[in-house]
């Protein structure tokens, strides 16, 4: 157990309205991640942070926003949600450093833009 | 940059077969791999993972996975499947990129078990 939780678990949207989804931990890791998931596709990186107010770019990022206010919250946000951003999106945080660190999951938030 | 196949889609085996599921990699230094396996409705739990040493590594759940630099592969094995074995495997290369871990997955493996 990684001690990450995600709300909300699942989320029915229309098209054009903001979401935002939070992933909360509570062991106070510096790094956090966002991720969708989508058939065939795996998992994808849409942000990351490394601390407090700083976040940066993956490789999936446009349409989405985030923000990290504190160590144990990290939003994400859909400015104008689409049905393309219909997806599951997973929040994970980095364990270890150098060749121990890896990546644990929370549980998920299903998402689905009408 | 860092890839990752995982060439069977899905895979049928009966409880209590053996199994090995594929995973080839891209990268050109000494990656760290993992194996994480997804339930139907619930996120990704780590099973096993690699970074340097002996290239065989045990993971959880009866599972192992052998590092073969030559081969590009990690493949994932289990002697003896169980129903409960039955989810979705991904195989996923790390490596260090401008001070954080940049994490390629696969495409997954959808594993059925079958009595």
């Amino acid at each position: 157990d990684a001690g990450i939780t995600q709300s909300p678990r699942h989320k029915v949207t229309e098209t054009g309205t903001p979401v935002t989804l939070r992933c909360h931990q509570t062991e106070n890791h510096r790094y956090m991640y966002w991720y969708r998931q989508d058939p065939g596709h795996g998992l994808r990186l849409i942000h990351y942070s490394y601390g407090v107010k700083d976040t940066d770019k993956g490789e999936v990022s446009d349409g989405y926003s985030v923000s990290r206010s504190k160590t144990e919250d990290f939003l994400l946000t859909l400015e104008s949600a689409t049905s393309s951003q219909t997806s599951v999106y997973f929040c994970a945080i980095r364990k270890g450093q150098g060749e121990g660190e890896t990546q644990y999951f929370g549980p998920g938030t299903r998402l689905l833009v009408l | 940059a860092q890839s990752v196949t995982q060439p069977d889609i899905h895979i049928t085996v009966s409880e209590g077969a053996s199994l090995e599921l594929r995973c080839n990699y891209s990268y050109g230094a000494t990656p760290y791999l993992f194996w994480y396996v997804q339930s139907p409705g619930q996120g990704l739990q780590l099973l096993l993972k690699y970074f340097s040493g002996d290239t065989l590594v045990q993971g959880i759940k009866g599972f192992e996975a052998e590092f073969k630099r030559s081969q590009s592969s990690f493949n994932l094995r289990k002697p003896s499947v169980h129903w409960s074995d039955a989810a979705e495997y991904f195989c996923a290369v790390g490596a260090n990129s401008g001070g954080y871990q940049k994490v390629t997955f696969g495409t997954g493996t959808k594993l059925q078990v079958i009595p």
